[in-house]
């Protein structure tokens, strides 16, 4: 277990409103990612982090923002939800000292309906 | 385009028999090949990597193969057990640090 959580693990909301999840851990991973996953399409990278205030955009970034404040928080906002945004949200961390760079953990994942 | 795909969604194999899921790749600028594992329910999990300048890596009951001449990925599993049946997913570490991931092979065992 690389003390990785994520909340809510489940969420039911409306087209328009804002919605934001968290990705919390708590062994000082340098790296920390938000991924989705859909049918078809295996993980895709959303934004990353590579360090506190410094973030940047993946593969399918439109519609999302990130912040990251502090080491152990990295937070995924939807500004105004849609139905292309239902899916299952990952974040992964990665860059503990001593650890592979390559090697992410990830978190049990949180579950986001739009109706 | 850059891709990470996979040749086949769903692998049967009987318990026992060695696992062999393949992969192909089309960007030749990525300095590392990862697999993951994911369960039912949860989080996909390492297992191994391979950087791009080897063409073979072992681990515990698991060897990946890297083919860089036809861009070709394969991870096998050795004596594959229930405990094996999972999506399989390869991927590829960027030089600028994004790992992008193919869209999963599925391994059922057969008892």
């Amino acid at each position: 277990d690389a003390g990785i959580t994520q909340s809510p693990r489940h969420k039911v909301t409306e087209t328009g409103t804002p919605v934001t999840l968290r990705c919390h851990q708590t062994e000082n991973h340098r790296y920390m990612y938000w991924y989705r996953q859909d049918p078809g399409h295996g993980l895709r990278l959303i934004h990353y982090s590579y360090g506190v205030k410094d973030t940047d955009k993946g593969e399918v970034s439109d519609g999302y923002s990130v912040s990251r404040s502090k080491t152990e928080d990295f937070l995924l906002t939807l500004e105004s939800a849609t139905s292309s945004q239902t899916s299952v949200y990952f974040c992964a961390i990665s860059g503990r000292l001593g650890d592979s760079r390559n090697e992410q953990f990830f978190g049990p994942g949180t579950r986001l309906t739009v109706l | 385009g850059e891709s990470v795909g996979l040749h086949l969604p769903t692998l049967s194999v009987q318990e026992g028999d060695n696992s062999i899921i393949n992969c192909a790749y089309s960007n030749s600028a990525s300095d590392y090949f990862i697999w993951y594992k994911q369960e039912s329910g949860k989080g996909p999990q390492f297992i191994i990597d391979i950087r791009s300048n080897m063409d073979k890596r072992q681990g515990q009951r698991v060897t990946v193969l890297l083919n860089k001449t036809v861009k070709h990925l394969s991870l096998q599993i050795a004596a594959t057990q229930p405990g094996d049946s999972a999506v399989y997913f390869c991927a590829e570490k960027r030089i600028d640090d994004k790992i992008i991931f193919g869209k999963g092979t599925r391994l059922h065992i057969l008892p």
